[in-house]
């Protein structure tokens, strides 16, 4: 079975600090795929990032990172210079390669509260 | 663009009734899957349509919940005799295609119908 684990449930910063997400996952498969999402007060999931298992490059996009490290199981966000538009939930997600491959297993989600 | 559409919005109905929702998926994408997100239970997997194989049901909670997918494009997820525990929002997201090919899974998801069961 696979598993996405988000301890985080709220984390609130004031504008311009840096702040991580945490995402840890469990999975059987050997190919498998990670994204984030972000959902904002409006509802709708915004796709970040997807990342497959067997690249372990990290990824930079503006002021967004990820780490990915498959030694701890672990895909790390990172939002640099944090500001009130990032105020959102974000999930984490896990996808394999067994079964329904693309059906996606959520994290429980971050809430993100940034403050001025 | 246009991205996944889905109707009604909002969607509040009595206990025992039916409902039906729906999801237009992207033009041009074949894989369309819906899920459920509550508060209890967070964001779940209920069913994907791909092309014109048979549909994973695996992740229905109950046979009151039943999709069908008509011509590769609209879905329609029913509830029969609605419980309060039906309660959620209901999200649509569709893919390029399936499986694991490379970007062409990624989903991309609708702004949901929150349905409320009184």
């Amino acid at each position: 079975a696979q598993k996405v684990t988000q301890a985080q449930t709220e984390i609130s910063v004031v504008e311009k600090e840096d702040v991580t997400l945490d995402c840890v996952y469990e999975t059987r498969d050997t190919t498998y795929y990670l994204f984030w999402y972000k959902q904002p007060p409006s509802g709708e999931l915004v796709f970040l990032i997807r990342r497959n298992s067997f690249d372990e490059q990290n990824e930079i996009s503006g002021r967004y990172s990820w780490n990915f490290q498959k030694s701890t199981s672990s895909f790390n966000f990172t939002i640099t210079a944090s500001q009130v538009v990032d105020s959102a939930v974000y999930f984490c997600a896990l996808s394999g390669n067994t079964g329904t491959a693309s059906k996606l297993t959520f994290g429980t989600g971050t809430r993100l509260q940034v403050t001025l | 663009g246009a991205g996944v559409s889905q109707s009604p919005s909002n969607k509040v109905t009595e206990k025992g009734k039916d409902v039906e929702l729906r999801c237009d998926p992207i033009s041009g994408h074949t894989a369309l899957y819906w899920y459920r997100q509550s508060l209890g239970q967070g964001l779940e997997f209920l069913i994907y349509f791909q092309g014109n194989s048979a549909p994973d049901k695996s992740g229905l909670p109950s046979d009151r919940f039943s999709a069908e997918r008509t011509g590769g494009s609209v879905s329609t997820l029913t509830i029969q005799r609605t419980q309060q525990e039906d309660s959620a929002v209901y999200l649509c997201a569709s893919s390029l295609r399936w499986g694991l090919a490379e970007g062409k899974d990624t989903q991309y998801f609708g702004p949901g119908t929150r349905l409320t069961v009184l």
